[in-house]
């Protein structure tokens, strides 16, 4: 199966800065990756699709790029409700996975 | 506006039998594929196995293949996910979540329920 790399398991960002959220496959899974982000007690909200396509209503400081092995996730002016869980998933090859997810706190 | 709406938590015993519900609204449930995801403390999200209702194709995840069962019923927009003997190892938090795309497999989830978590005990 397909692993998916997010690491580090934890990053530290100073509200207000940018965040830069790498994830890793361990083949090429094309463009077909989306971010969720979670949060505590809360279900998994799906943020960008596609590799680069926000979801609806996704604020524009949030972005992904990438293509075949190499994705990133990047949040811009770090607002308070952003600290959260993210975890990428790859549904490019069954079966269909997620990375172990990155964890963002406040410096 | 599509909602997924799981039943409650639960507490069994090693050996018991579980059956746990996703019921959909909003939306032309046979028409999209809709999945499970288990989420162990101290874990990632796990993806465990999905299912079209419109013609009950079921597809699961080597790790989940005979240990769990997911079916849907199309009369009630529900999907479910059972276990016919629980373990311990299955405490977790289990997410129903639909593929964003009519009839698409390869897809993104969105949305998802609110997770319904399994504890299992002695």
């Amino acid at each position: 199966e397909v692993v998916m790399t997010q690491s580090p398991a934890t990053l530290s960002v100073s509200p207000g800065e940018r965040a830069t959220l790498p994830c890793r496959a361990s083949q090429s899974i094309n463009i077909n990756l989306a971010w969720y982000q979670q949060k505590p007690g809360q279900a998994p909200r799906l943020l960008i699709y596609g590799a680069s396509t926000r979801a609806t209503g996704i604020p524009a400081r949030f972005s992904g790029s990438g293509s075949g092995t190499e994705f990133t996730l990047t949040i811009t002016s770090l607002q308070s409700e952003d600290f959260a869980v993210y975890s990428c998933h790859q549904y490019n090859t069954w079966p269909y996975t997620f990375g172990q997810g990155t964890k963002l706190e406040i410096k | 506006e599509v909602q997924l709406v799981q039943s409650g938590a639960e507490v069994k015993k090693p050996g018991e039998s579980l059956k746990i519900s996703c019921k959909t609204s909003g939306y032309n449930f046979p028409s999209y594929w809709i999945g499970w995801v288990r989420l162990m403390p101290g874990k990632g999200l796990e993806w465990m196995g999905i299912i079209y209702p419109g013609d009950s194709d079921v597809r699961y995840s080597p790790s989940f293949q005979g240990q769990v069962t997911i079916s849907a019923d199309k009369s009630i927009s529900t999907a479910y996910l059972h276990w016919s003997s629980l373990k311990a190892s299955d405490s977790a938090m289990y997410y129903c979540a639909r593929l964003g795309v009519p009839a698409a497999l390869m897809t993104h989830f969105d949305p998802w329920g609110q997770g319904t978590l399994v504890t299992v005990s002695s």
